[in-house]
Parts: structure tokens; sequence; C-alpha cells
């Protein structure tokens, strides 16, 4: 079974450039999340799907970060424009519902110049 | 705001030894859950327990859970190599609630 795909990896950027991520979840999983992890810290949720509705994006920076989750499968994570802070590993992970297990992506690395 | 600590931030053992991370958190809980990290990869669940629990065992890992005090241990026995990595714990306050992430654990396993 394919694991949680996100791309690219890595990315780097300068401050007040725009970048998204991208996200595959797990086949047959409704719930999707998105992660923030800075150096040294836990991840930090985003925003969750519930198929293609936004459940909780209490966390998100709405006036930079927009995400969508079109068709309730992938995902797309974007920030616009970039600031230095946003410089962190932004992780995804999918489960079934929001109660099971979840399954995380290997990340991408963001680098804000 | 986090919900849980991981104690201590750092550890480092040899080889063979126990290896033992406390959490602490501050509301009641669902359940509490513990993830393992790998330098450069996403995270990898380990092992669930709810809050009506108190012990859950999986091949080298124990994990207990205290709620009187707020409190839930991982144990890794017999240590190796590969066991070196960050470990959070993660709590959950109610079934459909988000899962709040803590610090984390570096653990260094000396071979």
């Amino acid at each position: 079974e394919a694991g949680v795909v996100q791309s690219p990896r890595y990315k780097i950027i300068e401050k007040k450039q725009p970048v998204a991520f991208w996200c595959n979840p797990i086949s047959g999983h409704n719930t999707l999340y998105w992660y923030r992890q800075n150096l040294g810290q836990g991840p930090e949720l985003l925003i969750r799907y519930e198929n293609e509705e936004a459940v909780d994006d209490s966390q998100l920076p709405k006036d930079r970060f927009s995400a969508e989750r079109l068709k309730g499968v992938d995902s797309t994570l974007k920030i616009q424009p970039a600031e230095l802070g946003d410089s962190a590993v932004y992780l995804c992970a999918s489960s079934l519902a929001a109660v099971n297990t979840q399954y995380f992506g290997p990340g991408t690395r963001l680098t804000v110049l | 705001s986090q919900q849980g600590e991981e104690d201590p931030q750092a550890l480092s053992i040899q080889e063979g030894e126990n290896a033992t991370m406390n959490c602490s958190y501050k509301t009641s809980i669902n359940n509490l859950q513990w993830y393992r990290q790998n330098s450069g990869r996403g995270l990898v669940h380990l092992i669930l327990i709810r809050s009506n629990e108190r012990e859950k065992h999986s091949g080298r890992l124990r994990v207990t859970l205290d709620t009187s005090k707020k409190s839930s241990s991982l144990l890794i026995t017999a240590s190796r190599a590969a066991d070196t990595a960050s470990y959070f714990c993660a709590t959950v306050k109610t079934s459909y609630d988000k899962v709040i992430f803590g610090p984390g654990t570096s653990l260094s396993v000396i071979p």
C-alpha cells in the first residue's frame, strides 16, 4: 500500500514569493491534515479536512495561507507571500476518519531566504 | 498551545539499555498517542492508549497512562541503534478533537 505522498521534498524561495505544497493521501482516507513543524518542536495542526470540507482551520494564518482539497482526495497548501518565519517542515497526514491513526508523509522542508 | 510536554528533552543511552520517556499534559483526554520521527522523515504512529486504559504493549514498547497524574510514559526495552529518533506524545481531548503534539524527546542510542 502506498503511503502519503508529498511534493516537493525541499523548497528554497525568497521572501515575498509564493509557494505551494502538494499532498496525495492514502487511498480511501477521508481525513487529511496539514501540519507545520518548526525545528525542535512537535507538529502543529494548520488545517484538517473531512473529505472536501475544512472542519478545523483555526490555526491557519488566513492572511497568507490557503488550502484546498478538490474532490476530497489530493490537497494543496499555498503560502503567498512567504515570510522568513514560514521556514519549517510542512507535513501532510491522512486517516480513515478523525478518530483513527494518522499516517504521515515525509514532509516538505521550506526555507525562506 | 501545546497540551503535552515530554521529559527529558534529550536522552542518550547505550545499545541494549532501556529508554524511558515521560509525557505530562494539562487537561482531561480521550486518548494519548506516541509517535516516532527519524531524522528528516515523517512521523510514525507507535501506540495509542485510551483514557480508560492503564498500560499497553507493542513489541519492545510499553506505554503507561496515569490519568490522575495526567502523565504517560513510553518504555523502549533492549534499545537498538535504529531506535535513535525523536519521540512525541500527542493528546486528543475528545473523540473528534485534533491531535496536539508535545515538543518531543530526542533519543540517541549509541552502538
